[in-house]
């Protein structure tokens, strides 16, 4: 069965500063991984996906994440923080099979000014 | 991008009550998936639906039932409801080879 952890309900850093979301997923094939963001009150928005091509993946706002099959991570960076980044951020895996998404529980970004 | 849209934004039902809602696919998706997000917790998928058919069902009871309609437009049904089903429920469109869309999400809460 597939799986995914997200490691930190809350992570508060300052504007400008390097935004870290770490995600760790199981899966017994090779896997989808996806980063979504929610901002209060809408729906899901894809930031960025990982199909088995490169391994570093550049999603928008310049957010990037990449696939460490030996440590089966996928955390999500961006270099300098938004105040407009505040938002829930949610880390998904899938398979090819039958193409429905398990999310995490999602992590929280608090930007501090 | 048409987009997929809600139907309603919010509703409150009682304890017992069922409810219908309603989802509308981007134009050329055969595929609609169902997600239940409760507080502060992620999305949890309730089934999909291809062509018109179920093709995948999370860990939900009967009581969760859908429908997809040959315009791709669906819905989703609850019965008896209770009141743990108090959530977000966000619908999804995709079709091979393209980007998964989620709608807004209809706010449902049960009293």
């Amino acid at each position: 069965a597939q799986s995914v952890t997200q490691l930190g309900s809350h992570v508060s850093v300052s504007e400008g500063a390097l935004v870290l979301l770490r995600c760790n997923y199981s899966s017994s094939v090779p896997p989808y991984l996806f980063w979504y963001v929610q901002y209060p009150n809408q729906g899901l928005q894809l930031l960025l996906k990982y199909t088995s091509a490169a391994t570093l993946v550049k999603g928008i706002n310049g957010f990037e994440a990449e696939f460490k099959k030996s440590e089966t991570s996928f955390h999500l960076t961006k270099p300098s923080a938004h105040m407009s980044d505040a938002a829930e951020y949610f880390c998904a895996v899938s398979d090819l099979r039958d193409d429905k998404i398990i999310f995490g529980k999602g992590t929280r970004l608090h930007i501090l000014p | 991008e048409t987009g997929v849209t809600q139907s309603p934004t919010h509703l409150i039902k009682t304890r017992g009550q069922q409810v219908t809602l309603r989802c509308s696919s981007q134009s050329g998706h055969n595929t609609v998936s169902w997600y239940q997000q409760a507080l502060g917790q992620g999305p949890q998928f309730i089934f999909q639906y291809y062509r018109e058919e179920e093709n995948g069902r999370g860990n939900f009871p009967p009581r969760f039932s859908g429908l997809q309609f040959p315009n791709y437009s669906s819905e989703l049904n609850v019965n008896a409801l209770e009141l743990d089903d108090s959530a977000l429920y966000l619908c999804a469109s995709s079709s091979s080879g393209q980007r998964r869309l989620f709608g807004p999400g209809t706010r449902l809460t049960v009293t």
